[in-house]
């Protein structure tokens, strides 16, 4: 069965570091990017940036310098890291299957598969 | 920046009938749009890319359609599980920026 498996709740300081997990089941990982979404407490949709099979990324500009993604290819799994949280970084975090790569290139259909979602939380 | 833009913030409509949801791009995107349902507590799901192809499973009561930088999402003869929340997304460029949603609900 094709899915994503997200890490646990998290509760964070200030100031601290998270790192949110999505493993990859059920298909072939190095031919799909990652996708990482979040979602504030009643808000919309935002969108944080993107890892390809081969590990480079585009990350959303009022993320830049804070985040990076990452893959272990050898467990099937993506990170995003988020460093200095403030409380406006509550949210739930997603990862998706995006863009269908192969042979060097990307085509994209759509973000088809979704993570169950982690929430993180940043209060003192 | 590239802005998405959807109407109405929220659209009230009785079970079975239509709804049609809209979606404007601040510029030229090609079809390059994707939309997005998704219900309380859950995952967004993805509908439909490239504007108007259905995703894999998506009953055909959803269709998509688009007009230079106008995109459409309609939902025919709604049904109980449609009443949601749905998202437009551009993947022209990066960012793939979100619209900011369509709440639908029931009137």
């Amino acid at each position: 069965q094709v899915q994503l498996v997200q890490s646990g709740a998290e509760v964070k300081k200030p100031g601290a570091s998270v790192q949110v997990s999505c493993r990859a089941l059920g298909y072939s990982f190095i031919n799909y990017g990652i996708t990482w979404v979040r979602q504030a407490p009643g808000q919309g949709l935002e969108w944080m940036g993107w890892i390809n099979p081969y590990g480079g990324t585009v990350y959303a500009q009022n993320l830049q310098g804070r985040v990076t993604m990452t893959l272990d290819t050898s467990t099937t799994t993506a990170y995003m890291e988020l460093r200095s949280v403030a409380s406006d970084d509550t949210a739930v975090y997603f990862c998706g299957r995006s863009n269908y790569c192969s042979g060097g290139g990307c085509a994209n259909y759509g973000t088809d598969v979704w993570g169950q979602g982690t929430a993180v939380t940043v209060s003192s | 920046e590239m802005e998405m833009t959807q109407s109405p913030a929220t659209l009230s409509v009785s079970p079975g009938e239509r709804g049609t949801l809209s979606c404007r791009a601040s510029q030229n995107i090609g079809n390059y749009v994707a939309w997005y349902q998704q219900k309380p507590g859950q995952a967004p799901r993805l509908l439909i890319y490239a504007a108007s192809t259905r995703a894999n499973g998506i009953p055909a009561r959803f269709s998509g359609s688009a007009s230079g930088t106008e995109f459409t999402l309609t939902i025919n003869s709604l049904q109980a599980e449609d009443f949601a929340v749905y998202y437009c997304q551009k993947y022209d460029h990066w960012p793939h920026t979100f619209g900011g949603g369509t709440k639908v609900e029931v009137k």
